[in-house]
């Protein structure tokens, strides 16, 4: 069975903080992995991982996969309020079925 | 503009009825997705198809059945036999190889 385990749980920081968001994964016949933002309501999409070693950017989020060690990270640089959400991380299997991991909630005080 | 649409928004259910949920998308994907969250918790796959007529359980499929008629609806229904519904519902569609975008979610509250 897929398994993404994601940490911390939770996390509070000040405004300019670095934040970094863990994942690891177990899966079987991996395609990629990605990551979520989730405010109230639906999942956005930030990024999808497939190859070990590229990082991607995205302003202020930046994310790296490392398919020999199974996990992935999600950095966040001067974070803002407006980067106060659940963050979720997902793998992709060869069937196209994505297994999440329980999120990591992050509360950005002013 | 293409997108997803899920209704209702929110859904209230008393127990023992089934309730049918609404999932549409214009994006021309093949594959479609339901997921269960709970408070604090990641999502839970219940049911996906990867194309018309055909369709798979995942991970919580029990009191929970799906049809795939059309390319573009992916109507999920909450039986009488799911014990603990209360729950807020996602929908998400991909193209093969993409990353899956989610409709806005519906909140079914049993009473």
């Amino acid at each position: 069975e897929d398994k993404v385990v994601q940490s911390p749980l939770s996390l509070v920081v000040h405004e300019g903080d670095t934040v970094t968001l863990n994942c690891s994964y177990e899966v079987t016949n991996f395609r990629s992995l990605l990551w979520y933002k989730q405010e109230k309501k639906a999942p956005t999409f930030l990024f999808m991982l497939t190859s070990s070693g590229i990082e991607k950017k995205s302003g202020r989020l930046s994310s790296i996969l490392d398919k020999k060690e199974l996990f992935s990270i999600l950095n966040i640089t001067a974070t803002q309020t407006g980067d106060s959400a659940v963050y979720l991380c997902a793998v992709n299997n060869a069937g196209n079925m994505l297994t999440f991991g329980g999120g990591t909630r992050l509360m950005v005080k002013p | 503009d293409g997108g997803i649409t899920q209704s209702p928004k929110y859904l209230f259910r008393k127990e023992g009825q089934n309730v049918t949920l609404s999932c549409e998308q214009n994006l021309n994907h093949d594959a479609m997705y339901w997921y269960r969250q709970d408070p604090g918790q990641g999502l839970r796959l219940i049911y996906y198809s990867q194309i018309v007529n055909d369709f798979q359980k995942g991970d919580i499929a029990e009191g929970y059945s799906v049809s795939r008629e059309k390319k573009e609806s992916f109507p999920l229904t909450v039986t009488s036999a799911q014990k603990n519904p209360t729950a807020f519902y996602l929908c998400a569609s991909s193209i093969d190889l993409g990353s899956p975008r989610f409709g806005p979610g519906t909140r079914l509250t049993v009473l």
